[in-house]
């Protein structure tokens, strides 16, 4: 059984580019969530993806989207970057169920923009 | 809106001594709740969750609903339980976890 996998696992984009961060989900979960945890800070929710459609959004901006394929791997897509967007992008995939709980987290890419 | 707060960003302790990790969090409903530990080098894990009533690796937390917390404990700490602790919630029908901003573990000899 594997667990989550991202890639890549350190990226540097400056200010205005665009960024796609890849995520393959464990065996057996069909869910996807991504989210991101700016330094000392709790990671926050920014969407999850059930069965290729989006299935729930935090706050966060259109410039940020996603997408899941039918292996159930997963893309996030930020564009028009900002110094704020900075941060370790956590994907986790999960069974699909009440609540979202019980979470497989992969290591994370850490982004920066300069 | 949700929202989980762990009022303590370090804690220190030494090997031996008893451990409580505090969380504290704002829902009108039925939460659920959890805990998860990242240890150096290594990936966010779930510790433990409040439903299942599980005592892992020596821990546990008790959703106290009048309180609205949900600390963790540990009668004796130990060196391998430092790390970062992550409280975080969720709710029936709700698609997110909430964390708190999370607690540094360290545990000295």
């Amino acid at each position: 059984e594997t667990g989550v996998t991202q890639s890549p696992t350190h990226l540097i984009k400056t200010r205005g580019q665009q960024v796609t961060l890849r995520c393959s989900s464990q065996s057996g979960h069909n869910t996807v969530s991504w989210y991101q945890q700016a330094l000392g800070q709790g990671p926050q929710f920014i969407f999850q993806y059930y069965r290729e459609e989006e299935n729930g959004r935090g706050n966060f901006p259109p410039r940020f989207s996603g997408l899941q394929f039918p292996n159930y791997s997963s893309e996030l897509n930020v564009n028009a970057l900002e110094l704020d967007d900075s941060a370790l992008y956590l994907c986790a995939s999960s069974l699909p169920g009440p609540g979202a709980g019980g979470y497989t987290f992969g290591s994370g890419t850490r982004l920066t923009v300069v | 809106a949700q929202r989980v707060t762990q009022p303590e960003k370090l804690l220190s302790v030494f090997k031996g001594a008893p451990v409580e990790l505090k969380c504290n969090y704002s829902y009108s409903g039925s939460p659920e709740l959890f805990w998860y530990v990242q240890y150096s080098r290594q990936r966010l894990q779930l510790l433990l969750r409040h439903i299942s009533r599980e005592s892992i690796k020596g821990f546990t937390a008790d959703l106290n609903k009048g309180e609205t917390s949900f600390h963790l404990k540990k009668p004796f700490a130990q060196e391998e339980d430092s790390a970062m602790y992550y409280c975080a919630l969720t709710f029936q029908g709700a698609q997110k976890l909430v964390f708190g901003q999370g607690t540094r573990l360290t545990i000295n000899p």
